[in-house]
């Protein structure tokens, strides 16, 4: 399967804990995307990479959350302490950007995180 | 994801019959638009998209219409199969930007 993947695609937590996901994009896609997604809601973006930098972050991304892609390949999202709000659906998504990008995101199936 | 499509919008269809969803988005500077499907549990899949200087794009079955005049965007799905029934997004790419922001959704049911 040459898609992306996500790991774990589900994680139960206590409140306070830290959790961290991991996400394969596809691998000649150069950007990755998180993106958090609630019951009946599109999905939110989160911050996107471009190679190793980190060229975006949306005003959702508190100081609890940090992501990395430090290869440029796969990318971590960390949240710490974690609160019943975060609970949600986590995606992640790749794309090429170039000369002649599409802008076409291709998504991973997702991790869904429960904060109880 | 699961129950993605509670409080959505829903369009019902009978198999056969062509379906419309509509978009309307936000903001005038946008300059790429995309159409998603999302089953449940699972990622947005993509299934069309057009740029801002087009009014109309094709594909396999789909059809996307942008009217930039009062900012809509639709999906028009020909002969609608029971596998097309999921959740469509709309999503907007602001000019400069390399980001997408997703509209609320629209759940299509289709029956047999």
């Amino acid at each position: 399967d040459t898609g992306v993947s996500q790991d774990p695609r589900h994680k139960i937590t206590k409140r306070g804990q830290n959790v961290t996901f991991r996400c394969d994009p596809i691998s000649e896609h150069n950007r990755l995307y998180w993106y958090r997604q609630t019951l009946g809601q599109g999905p939110e973006f989160l911050t996107y990479f471009q190679n190793e930098a980190q060229l975006e972050k949306s005003r959702l991304l508190s100081d609890r959350f940090s992501a990395e892609r430090p290869k440029g390949s796969f990318s971590t999202l960390e949240i710490q302490r974690t609160e019943q709000g975060d609970s949600a659906m986590y995606l992640c998504a790749s794309s090429w950007g170039g000369r002649y990008s599409s802008y076409e995101q291709y998504f991973g199936p997702g991790t869904r995180l429960t904060v109880t | 994801g699961e129950n993605v499509g509670l409080h959505l919008p829903t369009l019902s269809v009978q198999e056969g019959d062509n379906s419309i969803i509509n978009c309307a988005y936000s903001n005038s500077a946008s300059d790429y638009f995309i159409w998603y499907k999302q089953e449940s549990g699972k990622g947005p899949q993509f299934i069309i998209d057009i740029r801002s200087n087009m009014d109309k794009r094709q594909g396999q079955r789909v059809t996307v219409l942008l009217n930039k005049t009062v900012k809509h965007l639709s999906l028009q799905i020909a002969a609608t199969q029971p596998g097309d029934s999921a959740v469509y997004f709309c999503a907007e790419k602001p000019v400069g930007y390399s980001t997408l922001t997703f509209g609320k959704g629209t759940m299509l049911l289709v029956s047999p």
